[in-house]
């Protein structure tokens, strides 16, 4: 079965500072792995995704994340966090043996606490 | 371009009430999926809707049921509700042509509360 784990609840970080948000995945096949953030009453915003190539991925408002085949993560990171980054943030996987293209499997979320 | 829209916001129902949630998808966009968001959760599939039939289910109900129009707009209904169908209701469009990798958008959401 297909599975996303964010082991965080809640990350707190300087402004400023370096951010990692963390998340494991377990898939059939290869994975297809998604990042999307929630503001406050919103729907989510996609972020970036891995396919394939390159393990960093860059994405939206500075954000780039790992993939790491052998430990099975996909952690969310930006070099310098804004107290407007804020907000709940989401890993989601798809197996690449899917033929539900609309279904995602989500973790339960991490908030991102960034404290001036 | 606008992105996936979704209607109504919030509702208010009772219990063994009906609801109907409506989605418009992304300009260029043929599939749509639903997903429900209870407090604190990640979002869980319920169906995804193309060619104005549904292709896939998650692990909810008959109560929960589903329509897609020739323009690709959808609708969610919810039959006989529960307390416990209270939560925030996502549509999310794609492109069948990208396949698996494709990233999904998505809408607002619409809040329901069931007292």
């Amino acid at each position: 079965a297909q599975s996303v784990a964010q082991p965080e609840d809640q990350v707190n970080v300087a402004e400023g500072n370096p951010l990692t948000v963390k998340c494991t995945y377990s898939v059939s096949g290869n994975p297809y792995l998604f990042w999307y953030v929630q503001y406050p009453n919103r729907g989510l915003q996609f972020l970036l995704k891995y396919i394939t190539g390159d393990n960093l991925v860059k994405g939206s408002y500075g954000f780039e994340a790992e993939f790491n085949k052998s430990q099975t993560s996909f952690h969310l990171k930006k070099p310098s966090a804004l107290v407007s980054d804020s907000a709940l943030y989401f890993c989601a996987v798809r197996g690449d043996g899917s033929s539900n293209t609309g279904k995602l499997i989500f973790g339960q979320g991490t908030t991102l606490q960034v404290k001036p | 371009d606008a992105g996936v829209t979704q209607s109504p916001t919030h509702l208010i129902k009772t219990r063994g009430q009906q609801v109907t949630l409506r989605c418009s998808p992304k300009s260029g966009h043929d599939t749509v999926s639903w997903y429900q968001q209870a407090l604190g959760q990640g979002p869980q599939f319920i169906f995804q809707y193309y060619e104005e039939e549904e292709r896939q289910r998650g692990n909810f109900p008959d109560r929960f049921s589903g329509h897609q129009f020739p323009n690709y707009s959808s609708e969610l209904n919810v039959n006989a509700l529960l307390l416990g169908d209270s939560a925030l209701y996502l549509c999310a469009s794609s492109r069948r042509g990208q396949g698996a990798y494709g990233e999904l958008f998505f809408g607002e959401g619409s809040r329901l509360t069931v007292l």
